[in-house]
């Protein structure tokens, strides 16, 4: 089992629509997690942490964790084209090691 | 401008020519790390170092050398590169060190897309 899973994608979704994507992680004692995006051609950026069971809202982000479930969700309300990218999960584990999902294509269209 | 500067950002080589990947990071990070990043295979960490003189080893470091000994910059070098380490490759820093809970927040630099013939 991969420590940090993602469904690659693509996730289509029209314009104005919510986008959910979502991680699996298998390290129970995992503390913090993060989204970062990543377009075509340019480096990851974080947009998401996340540390305490619940959500947490940024503008049109919003990431869920269920630590319980080992699992956590970023959803983008009102998505945009300019959302379109490639969302990677990024797991610290117990182990004191960032662990990166291989991410998720979304595609929102006009 | 905080950011993370790699060079160069495109390189093609041969077999066996050595080469070295710089970064160097304007934000007195304390924590440096090097990843590769290949389709399907996600960022995987290469090396990392959590201050000046100290390095260790990530998940794939066969193969690849590093150096710190300033605390801006941290190069990577290929001692005898081969068409396996043919990847996109990113330097990243981090204020927080690896075992507190903000760890985790990288910033990245632009990435090198390196071709081994």
């Amino acid at each position: 089992q991969k420590e940090v899973e993602q469904n690659s994608g693509p996730l289509s979704v029209p314009e104005g629509a919510i986008a959910s994507l979502n991680c699996t992680y298998s390290d129970r004692v995992s503390q913090s997690f993060f989204w970062y995006r990543q377009y075509s051609g340019k480096s990851p950026e974080l947009i998401m942490s996340i540390y305490s069971n619940g959500d947490k809202e940024d503008g049109r982000f919003t990431a869920q964790l269920n630590k319980a479930s080992q699992y956590v969700s970023l959803l983008i309300r009102d998505s945009q084209p300019s959302d379109s990218a490639t969302y990677l999960c990024a797991v610290n584990t117990g182990f004191q090691k960032l662990v990166f999902g291989t991410g998720t294509r979304l595609l929102v269209s006009p | 401008e905080a950011q993370v500067t790699q060079n160069p950002r495109y390189l093609i080589t041969v077999t066996g020519k050595k080469l070295t990947v710089t970064c160097s990071q304007n934000m007195n990070h304390e924590y440096m790390s090097w990843y590769r990043q290949d389709p399907g295979l996600g960022l995987r960490q290469i090396y990392y170092s959590m201050n000046v003189e100290v390095t260790d080893k990530g998940d794939v470091p066969e193969g690849y050398k590093v150096s710190r000994k300033e605390k801006r910059n941290f190069p990577l070098i290929l001692e005898s590169p081969s068409p396996n380490q043919t990847s996109l490759y990113f330097c990243a820093s981090s204020l927080s060190p690896t075992s507190g809970i903000r760890a985790g927040e990288l910033f990245f630099g632009e990435g090198s897309r390196l071709t081994v013939l």
